[in-house]
Formats: C-alpha cells, sequence, structure tokens
C-alpha cells in the first residue's frame, strides 16, 4: 500500500540551530498535513498544504510541499526548546486516507 | 481538543483479559479512528470508521475489534490481552476525508503484564 517516509527519525539540536524534516511518497498526494506532538501529549494539527510547490510559514517554521507532491519539508529557523517534540507528516492517500509518516523526534539541547 | 475524549487515560491488566478503550466525540464528525504509537513505528492505524455501523481494518487490526452503533462512540477491544498490545492508543475524528484535520484524543496507556 501507500507508504509516506520521514527522515531523520530522530534529531537533536543545540538550542538557535536551525531543524529540518523530510516527507517522501512514491506516489503523489492530494494534500499534506503537519501534526507536532509534545512529550507525554497527543498529536495536533499544525498546517494543511494542498497546492504543488505551495510555501506556508508560522513564524519560525516554513512547510513545503514539493512541485510533484511526492514531497514535502518542515523547516525550524532558530530551534528553541519549547520546539521539543515529534513531528509526523501524514499524506492525503488515493483512497481519500490520510497516511501518515513515523514522525522524527526532535530534542534541543539548551 | 476537549471535544474527544477517551477513557480510561491509564490502565494496567493482565494478559488474556478483556480490555475495551472508551472513545466518545462531542463534534458528530463522520470518521473516527484508532491509532496505537509505539516507539520506531510511528502512529499506526488499528481501525476507522467511515460512519456509524461502518468499520474498516487499518494496517494492524489483529487482536482488536470496534463498534460504531452511534456516531459519537467508537470503543475498541482488545478481546483477549497480549503483552505485545502493550501501547499508547489514540482515538481520533474528522469530518471528511483525507482533506480534513484530524483531531486527536489524549491518549490511553494500556499496559499488559
Amino acid at each position: 500500500g501507500q507508504q509516506v517516509m520521514q527522515i531523520p527519525q530522530y534529531q537533536h539540536v543545540q538550542e538557535g540551530e536551525d531543524f529540518t524534516t523530510y516527507c517522501n511518497s512514491s506516489t503523489t498526494l492530494s494534500n499534506i498535513q503537519w501534526y507536532k506532538q509534545r512529550p507525554g501529549g497527543h498529536p495536533v494539527f499544525l498546517i494543511q498544504l494542498v497546492k504543488s510547490g505551495e510555501v506556508k510559514k508560522q513564524k519560525r517554521l516554513t512547510f513545503q510541499f514539493g512541485e510533484a507532491k511526492k514531497n514535502s519539508s518542515l523547516h525550524i529557523t532558530a530551534t528553541q526548546t519549547t520546539d521539543v517534540g515529534t513531528y509526523f507528516c501524514a499524506g492525503g492517500g488515493s483512497q481519500g486516507n490520510l497516511i501518515f509518516g513515523k514522525g522524527t523526534k526532535l530534542s534541543v539541547k539548551p | 481538543d476537549a471535544g474527544i475524549t477517551q477513557s480510561p487515560r491509564y490502565k494496567i491488566t493482565e494478559t488474556g483479559r478483556q480490555v475495551t478503550l472508551m472513545c466518545h466525540q462531542t463534534w458528530s464528525h463522520s470518521y473516527m479512528f484508532w491509532y496505537r504509537q509505539d516507539l520506531g513505528h510511528g502512529l499506526r492505524l488499528i481501525y476507522y470508521s467511515a460512519a456509524a455501523d461502518i468499520t474498516d481494518k487499518g494496517e494492524v487490526p489483529d487482536g482488536y475489534v470496534v463498534s460504531r452503533s452511534k456516531t459519537e462512540n467508537f470503543p475498541l477491544t482488545l478481546e483477549s490481552a497480549t503483552r505485545s498490545q502493550t501501547s499508547v492508543y489514540f482515538c481520533a475524528s474528522t469530518n471528511g476525508g483525507s482533506g480534513n484535520t484530524i483531531y486527536f484524543g489524549e491518549g490511553s496507556w494500556l499496559t499488559v503484564v
């Protein structure tokens, strides 16, 4: 079945450094959503991208959807300790379902 | 997020026992899901439901049973719990297909001893 691969699985950064997580699908996605899960918490919706090549920003977070709608990235500029958590991408599949990547766990050293 | 609630939040049970995790949402969302989250595996879909009385298997359905007699409730039953079912279980809901935001419950931490 359809899969969404997400890398890296873990990322450790020093506070102030940048962070990027990537998602890739072998098939075209109808849309891509990003979720954040704080330690001990539940996934919370961040944003949705629908258009080819779309770029959206939320303060220090930049989200991109690839031209072929098969990949996406989340970039955080100048990480802060509040950015700690696991970031999941979820791609819209051909059957109207949402396929989650395995997530990237971000830790930030102050 | 208070619109979707799970119970119990924490449960310890013994191997072989039946356990039911409850999920209730107040938004009248048509779709409801059950995921389990384990280290290294991310979120894995167990079962989902597109509407009352309609349920479908997800990626890892073995050992689980669901029902959806009412739109707002989607209980997950482990018929005979095994240690491999020790996990965090998340219920979620959405009002449509893949283009709609999924709202997650706070999770149920289940330990099978």
